[in-house]
C-alpha cells in the first residue's frame, strides 16, 4: 500500500534555530501534499498545502514566513519552522493524497514531535 | 464551508461488546467523500473505512461498518467485538472532490476499550 515516510520522529532544538522535516511518499507521486499541526488531545488542524512545483497555500492565521514549505519534487516536500520559538513546540504531520483503486484516499506521516527549548 | 461534528469527545466499552460513533457534517456537494481515522497512542493516522457519497451500500471492513445516511447526513461509524488495540482517538473526516481537496476533520472521539 501507499507509505508516506516523516522524518525526523522527533526533534529538540534550541529557540531561535530552524528545524526541517521531510515528508517522502515511497511508492506513488504526490501533486499535493499537506501539513498539520495537532495539539494534545486535539484534532488536526490544517497549515497548508503544498503543491509540487508552485507555492504553497497558508491557512489563514499560519505565517508562511515562518513555516516554510517546499515541494520541490513528486515524491517530496518539506516544512521548515524557522527561528522556532516554545510556543512552536506541536506534532507536525504531512499526508499525500493518494489515487488508489478504490479510489480517493490520503496517507498520512507518522508524525514529527517538535520540542524548542 | 463544510463542516464535521463528533458531539462525543470521550466513549468506552468492555471488550468483545460493540459500540457507535457519530458524525455528522454539513456540505451542499453532491460528490464527496467520508473517512474515520483512527490514532492510537503512536499518533499514526490509520484509515479505518471509507465511504463514497456516490454508492448507496454501507461500507464494512471487517469488524468496522459505518451506517451513512446521506439525507440526514450522518455518518456513524461501529465497532463489532471491541478489542483493547481499538483504544484510539477516532476521527470523521470529510473530502469533495469539487472542493479544494483539503480533508476536513471532526474534532473526535476518544474511544477506551476496558478488558
Amino acid at each position: 500500500g501507499a507509505v508516506v515516510s516523516q522524518h525526523p520522529s522527533w526533534v529538540i532544538c534550541k529557540s531561535g534555530t530552524s528545524v526541517k522535516i521531510e515528508c517522502r511518499s515511497l511508492d506513488f507521486q504526490a501533486t499535493t501534499m499537506f501539513w498539520y499541526r495537532q495539539f494534545p488531545k486535539q484534532s488536526l488542524m490544517l497549515m497548508a498545502t503544498s503543491n509540487e512545483g508552485s507555492k504553497a497555500t497558508y491557512e489563514q492565521g499560519v505565517e508562511k514566513d515562518k513555516f516554510l514549505i517546499n515541494h520541490a519534487s513528486l515524491t517530496l516536500s518539506t516544512l521548515t519552522v524557522t527561528s522556532a520559538h516554545p510556543e512552536d513546540s506541536s506534532f507536525y504531520i504531512c499526508s499525500a493524497i493518494n489515487l488508489g483503486q478504490g479510489g480517493y484516499g490520503y496517507t498520512f506521516g507518522s508524525g514529527t514531535r517538535l520540542t524548542v527549548v | 464551508a463544510q463542516t464535521v461534528t463528533q458531539s462525543q469527545p470521550e466513549m468506552s466499552v468492555q471488550e468483545a461488546e460493540t459500540v457507535t460513533l457519530s458524525c455528522t457534517y454539513d456540505t451542499s456537494e453532491s460528490n464527496y467523500y467520508l473517512f474515520w481515522y483512527k490514532q492510537p497512542p503512536s499518533r499514526q493516522m490509520i484509515l479505518v473505512i471509507r465511504q463514497e457519497a456516490y454508492k448507496q451500500q454501507n461500507a464494512t471492513e471487517n469488524r468496522f461498518s459505518v451506517n451513512f445516511q446521506k439525507a440526514a447526513k450522518s455518518f456513524s461509524l461501529k465497532i463489532s467485538d471491541s478489542q483493547l488495540g481499538d483504544t484510539a482517538m477516532y476521527f470523521c473526516a470529510f473530502f469533495s472532490q469539487g472542493g479544494s481537496e483539503k480533508l476536513v476533520f471532526g474534532k473526535g472521539t476518544k474511544l477506551t476499550v476496558n478488558p
